[in-house]
């Protein structure tokens, strides 16, 4: 089954402690991206990357990290997370950069900072 | 830089009845994406539109898109229940492939 997977679903973590969600997609797609979303607000991009080892900023990059170092995965790095950071997080992928074609989303992941 | 804005933010309306909702983007944008969202889930993506006049239909649903008047519209025909999500457009920086920028979305309840 064509999917994006983002692990894991949900987490409670304290400031400062460093984390990875991960997020994988079996699609060969070239485009893999990062979102927030927060009430009031919208999704907001973070990251995104057109190709392995070709990332690029979003809107909200800071206190974010990411790596492509392979096509299937695009892990989400908070180095030292704070509670501003405390957000419903979904990554998304599609076929190429430049290309008219949707987006597909993972299921979320609900990450709470104390 | 690209600011979607989408009207309204919130709507309730009766089944069967027709209704609009518009979504209005400042600038460029390369193409224009519509997608719903039901509570406690994940996003899942109705329509893209790439060109002036471009209209798709999917059931109940349908969009259009003007790029003189950078208007996209998602036009909802006899409502029913099952619609009621949150619909998100999204517009595409012209100078920067992918970068994505979302409206707040529209809230849609469709109350017997």
């Amino acid at each position: 089954e064509a999917q994006v997977t983002q692990n894991p679903r949900y987490l409670i973590t304290v400031t400062g402690k460093k984390l990875t969600v991960t997020c994988s997609q079996n699609m060969n797609h070239e485009y893999m991206s990062w979102y927030r979303q927060d009430p009031g607000l919208g999704l907001r991009q973070i990251y995104y990357s057109m190709n392995v080892e070709v990332t690029d900023k979003g809107d909200v990059p800071e206190g974010y990290k990411v790596s492509r170092k392979e096509k299937r995965n695009f892990p989400l790095i908070l180095e030292s997370p704070s509670p501003n950071q405390t957000s419903l997080y979904f990554c998304a992928s599609g076929l190429r950069a430049g290309v008219a074609d949707t987006q597909y989303f993972g299921p979320g992941t609900r990450l709470t900072v104390l | 830089e690209l600011k979607v804005e989408q009207n309204p933010l919130f709507l309730s309306m009766q089944e069967g009845k027709n209704y609009t909702i518009y979504c209005n983007y400042s600038t460029t944008s390369d193409r224009l994406y519509w997608y719903r969202q039901d509570p406690g889930k994940s996003l899942e993506s109705l329509f893209v539109l790439l060109s002036n006049g471009a209209v798709k239909q999917e059931g109940r649903l349908m969009a259009s898109l003007d790029t003189k008047a950078r208007l996209s519209t998602l036009h909802i025909t006899a409502a029913v229940h099952d619609l009621s999500a949150t619909y998100f457009c999204a517009g595409v920086l012209k100078t920067s492939y992918d970068k994505v920028i979302f409206g707040p979305g529209t809230s849609l309840s469709v109350i017997p």
